[in-house]
């Protein structure tokens, strides 16, 4: 079984400033992680994932994460936000091929309300 | 294509009434699922189904019920409404596939919102 943990609940930020969602996950079988984004009163659109091979990944919108395996973590990050970022952001996990039939399931994280302010 | 659509989009329902939530992608996936999503919880998954005439439960199945008689289409049942089940109900599909890229991502539908009081 996985668990997944988003260290904050909401994140207010300026404008153009750096930003850093914080997840960290436990799992005893090696893992496939993603970032979503929930829109208000929309459904989730992925924003990356890390499947294997490079552990710094590209997203849309100029978002990327850092995959850690010794910390456990998948931190998302993008260096100057926009209003049009403010959304919650999801972190989520599903055991890899190597960790066994999985179907895809995801555990989801709580949740990271990103709020920019102008 | 349209992805993932769900009907409806909102429904209040009393208690102990009963209803479906439905749910179709035109992507030809194998994989399906619903996802329920209560504040500050993230989503939890109800139940999935890897093919048609194929169904398991997930995390938290209970007062619920699914079938896939096709590949697009996996409906949600509620037999008997309880406040407990006041949430945003997201259906969500993937495939499988070694070699694309674009394996194990999830397409998620726009959600529908239920109020049972």
């Amino acid at each position: 079984a996985q668990s997944v943990t988003q260290l904050d609940s909401q994140v207010p930020v300026f404008e153009e400033a750096p930003v850093e969602l914080r997840c960290n996950y436990s799992s005893s079988v090696s893992v496939y992680l993603f970032w979503y984004v929930q829109y208000p009163n929309q459904g989730l659109q992925l924003l990356l994932k890390y499947l294997s091979g490079s552990t710094l990944v590209k997203g849309i919108n100029g978002f990327e994460a850092e995959f850690n395996k010794s910390q456990t973590s998948f931190h998302l990050r993008k260096p100057s936000v926009h209003i049009s970022d403010t959304a919650e952001y999801f972190c989520a996990v599903s055991a890899s091929l190597a960790g066994g039939t999985s179907y895809g399931k995801l555990t989801f994280g709580q949740g990271t309300i990103l709020t920019v302010h102008p | 294509n349209a992805g993932v659509t769900q009907t409806p989009k909102f429904r209040i329902l009393k208690i102990g009434q009963s209803m479906t939530l439905q749910c179709t992608q035109d992507m030809n996936h194998n994989y399906m699922y619903w996802y329920r999503q209560d504040p500050g919880m993230g989503l939890k998954l109800i139940y999935y189904s890897v093919g048609a005439g194929i169904t398991d439960k997930g995390e938290v199945p209970n007062g619920y019920n699914v079938s896939r008689s096709t590949t697009e289409d996996f409906p949600l049942r509620l037999e008997l409404a309880a406040p407990s089940q006041t949430s945003v109900y997201f259906c969500a599909s993937s495939n499988r596939n070694y070699r694309a890229r674009k394996s194990y991502e999830q397409y998620f539908g726009p959600g529908t919102r239920l109020t049972v009081t």
